[in-house]
């Protein structure tokens, strides 16, 4: 399973535009990139998914680069609601079931 | 249902009882998942059903957890004998067949160990 690396914390400001990095330089041919949202007592909630290039929702944008090996995520405009922990994972299904492991995201805090 | 829904939402049981955690997936979903989290730390992967495939039970820390699946849906998550460091928030997650597609998480069972 590929490993991911990304910030512990990020300070932000509303209104302000966040990207979030995260490095996967073990992505495999057939992994997907994920990002969940969690807030405190709640489980975490699917945010968007990507392979490559460049993927938009209403929520987020997530950005790949050709090689792979990092994606980031981008909230535009934050507000104080997008306090929370943020996970980056990769997996696949291709080989079987997918098995996420979750890190220790990356904890943003946005201020007034 | 609408989301995944799990019970209790809290438990506080005494060191060495035994404890049932119960999650309903979403209808239809045939992947679920067992996770567990402590405080202020990541998800540690536990378990997991697809349909009426053998479960993968590599993330189960002792003996003393297992998980059963019922008629591919509830699935119930029992804890033998328990632990202080049992102490943390259970949180079943399901998705549709297990494919790339994003897990839809419970809002979990926090578990203290008195």
């Amino acid at each position: 399973l590929a490993k991911t690396t990304q910030p512990i914390s990020m300070d932000s400001y509303e209104g302000q535009e966040v990207n979030i990095t995260c490095s996967h330089n073990n992505i495999a041919t057939n992994d997907y990139i994920t990002w969940y949202q969690q807030f405190p007592s709640q489980g975490p909630r699917f945010i968007i998914q990507g392979y490559k290039t460049k993927v938009t929702n209403e929520v987020a944008s997530l950005f790949i680069p050709a090689d792979r090996k990092s994606s980031t995520l981008s909230l535009p405009r934050v507000s104080l609601s997008d306090t929370a922990v943020y996970y980056c994972l990769v997996g696949s299904t291709f080989t079987g079931f997918q098995k996420l492991v979750f890190g220790t995201g990356t904890r943003l805090l946005v201020s007034p | 249902g609408a989301g995944v829904s799990q019970s209790p939402s809290n438990k506080v049981t005494e060191k060495g009882k035994d404890v049932e955690l119960r999650c309903d997936p979403i209808s239809g979903h045939t992947a679920l998942y067992w996770y567990r989290q402590s405080l202020g730390q990541g998800l540690e992967f536990l378990i997991y059903f697809q349909g009426n495939s053998a479960p993968d039970k590599s993330g189960l820390p002792s003996d003393r957890f297992s998980a059963e699946r019922t008629g591919g849906s509830v699935s119930t998550l029992t804890i033998q004998r328990t632990q202080q460091e049992d102490s943390a928030v259970y949180l079943c997650a399901s998705n549709l067949r297990g494919g790339d597609y994003g897990y839809t998480f419970g809002s979990g069972t926090r578990l203290t160990v008195v």
